[in-house]
């Protein structure tokens, strides 16, 4: 069965920390990987996306992941915060062949000013 | 190019009421998918339709049903509500689904409070 796991539920940073939010998914076969954010009042958007090719991803804003077969992650990153960046964060997955997309649970992610 | 659009907005019932939510996806989008999202559990796949079609369904009870128009519109009904049904539903619309680069974008969601 398809699933994915996000492991950061809450995550507090200052401005110009670096992030790193986790996400792992479980798929037999080839995938599709998406992050999506939530800023607060406002709808999913997508950030990025990763259908075939460089495993290194660079979505909006600043925001990159790296899809890393070997260990089924997909986690994204952002090397300087900013306190416009408080959102939750959403990981999914799409097998390919299949109509399904599977969210994780969203990580929360509140930065300092 | 408009995105997707969901009516209404904001939605107070009381339980043992019914409701019907409206997604309009964005133009020649012919899949579309419903979520549940609620505190702590993340984005819960309800359905997807396409073509009309059911093509694939969640964990739901079956008081949640939805229905796709030949527009590629969907609506999507709850019957008998209950407290825990209170939540932000989800519409989200792609291009057909199959496509290897296929990618769904999503509405600002109803907000259904149950009383």
């Amino acid at each position: 069965a398809q699933s994915v796991s996000q492991h950061n539920h809450h995550v507090i940073l200052s401005e110009a920390a670096s992030l790193e939010l986790g996400c792992n998914y479980s798929y037999g076969g080839t995938v599709n990987l998406f992050w999506y954010v939530q800023y607060p009042g406002q709808h999913l958007q997508l950030l990025l996306k990763y259908f075939s090719g460089d495993p290194l991803v660079k979505g909006i804003k600043g925001f990159e992941a790296e899809f890393i077969k070997s260990k089924f992650s997909f986690n994204l990153r952002k090397p300087s915060v900013q306190w416009s960046d408080t959102a939750e964060y959403f990981c999914a997955s799409r097998g390919s062949g299949t109509y399904k997309y599977i969210f994780g649970t969203g990580t929360r992610l509140k930065v300092l000013a | 190019k408009a995105g997707v659009t969901q009516t209404p907005r904001y939605l107070i019932k009381t339980r043992g009421q019914q409701v019907t939510l409206s997604c309009s996806p964005i133009s020649g989008h012919r899949s579309v998918s419903w979520y549940q999202q609620t505190p702590g559990q993340g984005l819960q796949f309800l359905f997807e339709y396409f073509s009309e079609t059911q093509r694939n369904k969640g964990n739901f009870p079956g008081r949640f049903s939805g229905r796709q128009f030949s527009n590629s519109r969907s609506e999507m009904n709850v019957s008998t509500l209950e407290l825990g049904d209170s939540a932000l539903y989800l519409c989200a619309s792609s291009l057909a689904g199959l496509a290897s680069t296929d990618t769904q974008y999503f509405g600002p969601g109803t907000r259904l409070t149950v009383l």
